[in-house]
């Protein structure tokens, strides 16, 4: 294991619900991350987070909501979700030059 | 726009073999460059970091960059079975300590 954790590991989700990703890491770094990985596209960058400020936030449609309490935790909120949205969501930290992921949380809309 | 370009795959190797995976940027202002390794259902895995011109191996991954051609490289000499999966290139800016762009990934097939 990479040191960064992330749960549910599996989410089904209507569109009307309501639902948060966890992700948590133990590696002392300051720098955390969500992506979302769809079938044979790139991973897409969707939020960073330095020194748990948000620094970066790639156009992600409203629906997606980060927090980030501490440089341990992030959270990804969800709510009104599309069917499009299913997809790999991985949350990634980083110290200076290396990124670490969790094992990803796989979330089908339905 | 910055690129990070692969070319899909598969790429089909026999054991034993040496696997070459590419990769392409478009972005000169690209100053770190990584390899990762990604098993089916699992997360990508840093294998190798590399970040001036030239070679840089570890264990049977042996990366090399060549910045003016703008590419990184990744061979796997001896490949075993085990080294089926994808492979994902991604770089960083300079400037840009948090932001990685990554490639789509080439899958490799190593055939026993």
């Amino acid at each position: 294991e990479t040191g960064v954790t992330q749960t549910p590991r599996h989410l089904v989700m209507g569109m009307t619900n309501k639902k948060s990703l966890k992700c948590e890491q133990h590696l002392g770094h300051n720098a955390m991350y969500w992506y979302k990985q769809s079938a044979k596209k790139p991973l897409e960058l969707m939020f960073v987070y330095n020194f748990k400020e948000q620094t970066e936030n790639n156009s992600v449609p409203s629906r997606f909501s980060p927090e980030c309490p501490n440089s341990s935790h992030l959270f990804l909120h969800l709510h009104t979700l599309q069917p499009e949205d299913s997809a790999l969501y991985l949350c990634a930290s980083s110290q200076e030059e290396t990124q670490y992921f969790g094992p990803g949380t796989r979330l089908l809309v339905l | 726009q910055k690129e990070v370009e692969q070319n899909s795959g598969p790429l089909s190797v026999p054991e034993g073999a040496i696997a070459s995976l590419n990769c392409t940027y478009s972005d000169r202002g690209s100053q770190s460059f990584f390899w990762y390794r990604q098993y089916s259902g699992k997360s990508p895995e840093l294998i190798m970091s590399i970040y001036s011109n030239g070679d840089k191996e570890d264990g049977r991954f042996t990366a090399q960059l060549n910045k003016a051609s703008q590419y990184v490289s990744l061979l796997i000499r001896d490949s075993q079975p085990s080294d089926s999966a994808t492979y994902l290139c991604a770089v960083r800016l300079a400037g840009n300590f948090n932001k990685f762009y990554f490639g789509s990934g080439t899958k490799l097939n190593v055939k026993p």
